[in-house]
């Protein structure tokens, strides 16, 4: 079985400033992580997603997130966050078995507020 | 490139009845999985269907039903509606477990 924990519920920032949402998993199997943000009235885009390689992940809008393998997190992160930027954000798991195929666990979401 | 397409966007239902929603996944994408985000449970994985099977299933009771055309195409069932049914419906597809692609959703209203 897998778990997700956001474990910001909403982050508040102002336009400009650094912020970072973080997400902890457990899981007993080797797993794909992946990011999507919600906007309002919409369904989710995939900002990004660690399958293997390099544990930095970059999206093309800014953000990024590292996988830790030790400390079972893949927190999100964006230097200089503007306006648009705000929505609710998920992180989601997936079991790398194939034969699970496109299950997804999700977290909480944390809620993105970003003001002027 | 055309997206998930699920139809019909806005339903209102009266409590006792059944529904029908429909997705379209992209072309070349033969798994198609759903998903129900309400506010107090979230997002909850409902079930997958790949090449017109059930590969996996979440906890759900029976009246949630679905299955998948041989063009991928689904669709999902809720028989005999209740108030706490009321949720957004994603739908989602993947050409393989590399990130599932969503649609912008139904969003069901029990009455």
């Amino acid at each position: 079985a897998q778990s997700v924990t956001q474990l910001d519920s909403q982050v508040p920032v102002f336009e400009e400033a650094p912020v970072e949402l973080r997400c902890n998993y457990s899981s007993s199997v080797s797993v794909y992580l992946f990011w999507y943000v919600q906007y309002p009235n919409q369904g989710l885009q995939l900002l990004l997603k660690y399958l293997s390689g390099s544990t930095l992940v970059e999206s093309i809008n800014g953000f990024e997130a590292e996988f830790n393998k030790s400390q079972t997190s893949f927190h999100l992160r964006k230097p200089s966050v503007h306006i648009s930027d705000t929505a609710e954000y998920f992180c989601a798991v997936s079991d790398r078995n194939q034969t699970s195929g496109s299950r997804l666990t999700f977290g909480e979401g944390t809620q993105l507020t970003v003001n002027p | 490139k055309a997206g998930v397409t699920q139809t019909p966007r806005y339903l209102i239902k009266t409590r006792g009845q059944q529904v029908t929603l429909s997705c379209s996944p992209i072309s070349g994408h033969r798994s198609v999985s759903w998903y129900q985000q309400t506010p107090g449970q979230g997002l909850q994985f409902l079930f997958e269907y790949f090449s017109e099977t059930q590969r996996n299933k979440g906890n759900f009771p029976g009246r949630f039903s679905g299955r998948q055309f041989s063009n991928s195409r689904s669709e999902m069932n809720v028989s005999t509606l209740e108030l706490g049914d009321s949720a957004l419906y994603l739908c989602a597809s993947s050409r393989w477990s590399g990130g599932p692609t969503f649609g912008s959703g139904t969003r069901l209203t029990v009455v």
